[in-house]
């Protein structure tokens, strides 16, 4: 079965600091891959998604993520973090394409961005 | 376009009443996904429509939740009859390509 393990829970860097999310899935095939970013009491939204053309992603808001297939892995950075990059972000993966694939998330990451 | 939309946004209620929490989704999307968020399990995936038609309801916890979809531009979750451990946030995605969450209903069973 797919799933995605996102490494750490919560967190915390310096206003200005790199920031590095981590997310890994397993998989015998490629999968599609997604980042989502969800604000204190909203919803998710999209930041990124790895579809098998480019393996650096460039999503909204200053992030990217970096596909690499021999280390399973997804991870999502920004060079320079700012106060409003607080917030969860949760990695998710799917094995099929078109508007009824299903996605698998992983348990979040709290981002906490310290002045 | 206002997104998907979610109503209400905050429920409380009391164990045993009936719940419907209610979801439009973008025009022009043809899956429609509903999610429930608890601290203790994280992101769940309920049930989800293509077409208008249930895909795969096996996320549905009991046969208290059930949910329907009369036609493309909305969609209802009801539970029947509600508990305490049925409390979290219930999010509604559309999709025609990528999922799109709305705000979510916040539910409170006391």
């Amino acid at each position: 079965a797919q799933s995605v393990t996102q490494l750490g829970s919560h967190v915390s860097v310096s206003e200005g600091a790199l920031v590095l999310l981590r997310c890994n899935y397993s998989s015998s095939v490629p999968p599609y891959l997604f980042w989502y970013v969800q604000y204190p009491n909203q919803g998710l939204q999209l930041l990124l998604k790895y579809t098998s053309a480019a393996t650096l992603v460039k999503g909204i808001n200053g992030f990217e993520a970096e596909f690499k297939k021999s280390e399973t892995s997804f991870h999502l950075t920004k060079p320079s973090a700012h106060m409003s990059d607080a917030a969860e972000y949760f990695c998710a993966v799917s094995f099929s394409s078109g508007s009824a694939r299903q996605l698998t998330f992983g348990s979040g990451t709290q981002l906490t961005v310290l002045p | 376009d206002a997104g998907v939309i979610q109503s209400p946004r905050h429920e409380v209620t009391e164990m045993g009443q009936e719940v419907t929490l209610r979801c439009k989704p973008i025009s022009g999307h043809n899956s429609l996904f509903w999610y429930r968020q608890t601290m203790m399990r994280g992101l769940e995936l309920l049930i989800y429509f293509n077409n208008n038609v249930p895909i795969d309801d096996s996320g549905m916890p009991e046969d208290r939740f059930s949910a329907k979809m009369p036609n493309a531009s909305f969609s209802t979750l009801k539970i029947q009859p509600s508990e305490p451990r049925d409390s979290a946030v219930y999010f509604c995605a559309s999709s025609r390509n990528e999922q799109f969450f709305g705000p979510g209903t916040r539910l409170t069973v006391l």
